[in-house]
C-alpha cells in the first residue's frame, strides 16, 4: 500500500526564522511526484512546491525548499524567514503519475510575531 | 480566468434534504476530484473521475453519489442529508502532475 506520513502534528516558530516539516512515504514505484499543500485558515488549498522522483536536485521556490531522499522515502519541507502569511494547515502528497494523490494526515504550522 | 469553482461556500440544511454540491472548473482537465475533509483533518478522498461518463469511488466510503456529464462539472449529491454528514467538501481538478482544488463547500446538517 502506499502511504505517506508527517509525525509533526502541529509546529510553531517565530517570525523570521527556519522550519522544517517533516513527511516519509512508501511505495514501491519508481517514478512519481511529491507535493507541499498549504491551506492557509478557511482558505483555498495552493500548492507550495513540487519535486519530480526522477530528478536528484531538491525543488527550491523562494524561500521554500525541500529535502528530498530519494533511498530513505523522506521529503521535508524547509521554510526560511518565516512570515506570519505561512500560518496555514501544510499536507505532504504523493502520485505514482496518476493524478490521483494520497496525503499526509497534515501539519499545522504557526508562526508567531 | 482558468480556475476551478465551488458553491455554495457554506449551507446549512436539516436532516433528511436532499443536497448538490456544484464544482466546476474552466481549465479543461479530464480528471476531478472530490475530498472529505473535517475541520483541521486530514484529506479524504471519496470519489474521482478521469473523463466525461467515468466515475469512481475514492478510499473513503461515502453515501453520496456524482455525476460527469460534462467535462468542466462534477456535482456531488447527498439524497438525504444527515448530522454525519457535516464536513468540509473540496473538489479538485488536475494536470498529471498538479491538482488545483476549488474553495470548499463548508456542510452543516442538522
Amino acid at each position: 500500500a502506499q502511504t505517506v506520513t508527517q509525525s509533526q502534528p502541529e509546529m510553531s516558530v517565530q517570525e523570521a526564522e527556519t522550519v522544517t516539516l517533516s513527511c516519509t512515504y512508501d511505495t514501491s514505484e519508481n517514478n512519481y511526484y511529491l507535493f507541499w499543500y498549504k491551506q492557509p485558515p478557511s482558505r483555498q488549498m495552493i500548492l507550495v512546491i513540487r519535486q519530480e522522483a526522477y530528478k536528484q536536485q531538491n525543488a527550491t521556490e523562494n524561500r521554500f525548499s525541500v529535502n528530498f531522499q530519494k533511498a530513505a522515502k523522506s521529503f521535508s519541507l524547509k521554510i526560511s524567514d518565516s512570515q506570519l502569511g505561512d500560518t496555514a494547515m501544510y499536507f505532504c502528497a504523493f502520485t505514482p503519475w496518476t493524478g490521483k494523490l494520497i496525503f499526509g494526515q497534515g501539519t499545522t504550522l504557526q508562526v508567531k510575531p | 480566468e482558468a480556475d476551478i469553482y465551488q458553491t455554495p461556500r457554506y449551507l446549512v440544511i436539516g436532516t433528511g434534504k436532499k443536497i448538490t454540491l456544484e464544482c466546476s472548473q474552466t481549465m479543461g482537465h479530464d480528471k476531478m476530484y472530490w475530498y472529505q475533509q473535517d475541520p483541521g483533518m486530514e484529506l479524504h478522498l471519496i470519489h474521482y473521475s478521469y473523463g466525461v461518463n467515468s466515475t469512481e469511488k475514492g478510499d473513503l466510503s461515502s453515501e453520496s453519489t456524482v455525476s460527469r456529464i460534462r467535462t468542466e462539472h462534477f456535482p456531488l449529491t447527498l439524497e438525504s442529508a444527515r448530522p454525519s454528514h457535516t464536513s468540509q467538501y473540496l473538489c479538485a481538478s488536475s494536470t498529471l502532475n498538479e491538482q488545483f482544488f476549488g474553495p470548499g463547500t463548508r456542510l452543516t446538517v442538522l
